[in-house]
């Protein structure tokens, strides 16, 4: 397996700007993180799919982002409209069976930065 | 605040010496787990050691766990310059339904 896929790697956009970026999980996980990393706020998980549903939105900072996973094999986390305070790297994590947690597997990151 | 916090922040050692990081954390924990993040890097799993577990190894790490203490360690033994990175310990709650809550990391700086 490939591992958790991540595109695109960098996205350099201009305040205003709609921003998607997306994932791919490892084949056969049920649990689907994105996360956003600054050097400020540190890790931060925003949200989390079970079985392609949202369970945990809690950490979404408000609602210009939204997420989505329309199938097993594929999620998006958007920004609309992006913001320079957006700037960070994002992480998408998949994992298999959450009551029994294991090792949660991460992808490269997109490295988002807003002008 | 975060669930656990690394000390120290930051390590410099040399190549061949150990490392040891601490991880404290404030609540009742299912499992603790370490991830290490090479710079520019995703995060990848080290080690998970549960709640009923007071030390695991794997290779050249040691983890161990002091519930009582609400704390947790990890030792690398000998150190490369290729252990450079960032490490996380992560905790895993009764009432967190499978969230990972991370600290701030431990940078380690190994020279050579």
């Amino acid at each position: 397996d490939a591992g958790v896929i991540q595109s695109p790697r960098h996205e350099v956009t201009e305040m205003g700007q709609e921003v998607t970026l997306r994932c791919k999980p490892i084949s056969g996980h049920d649990y689907l993180f994105w996360y956003r990393q600054t050097m400020m706020r540190g890790l931060e998980l925003l949200i989390y799919f079970n079985n392609n549903v949202p369970i945990d939105d809690s950490g979404m900072p408000e609602d210009r982002f939204s997420a989505k996973m329309p199938n097993a094999s594929f999620s998006t986390l958007k920004i609309q409209p992006s913001e320079p305070r957006d700037s960070a790297v994002y992480f998408c994590a998949s994992s298999f069976g959450v009551l029994t947690i294991g090792e949660q597997f991460f992808g490269p990151g997109t490295r988002l930065t807003v002008l | 605040s975060q669930q656990g916090e690394e000390d120290p922040q930051a390590l410099s050692i040399q190549e061949g010496e150990n490392a040891t990081m601490n991880c404290s954390y404030k609540t009742s924990i299912n499992n603790l787990q370490w991830y290490r993040q090479n710079s520019g890097r995703g995060l990848v799993h080290l080690i998970l050691i549960r709640s009923n577990e007071r030390e695991k190894h794997s290779g050249r790490l040691r983890v161990t766990l002091d519930t009582s203490k609400k704390s947790s360690s990890l030792l690398i033994t000998a150190s490369r310059a290729a252990d450079t990175a960032s490490y996380f310990c992560a905790t895993v709650t009764p009432d967190s339904w499978g969230k990972l809550q991370f600290g701030a990391g431990t940078q380690v700086v190994v020279t050579p």
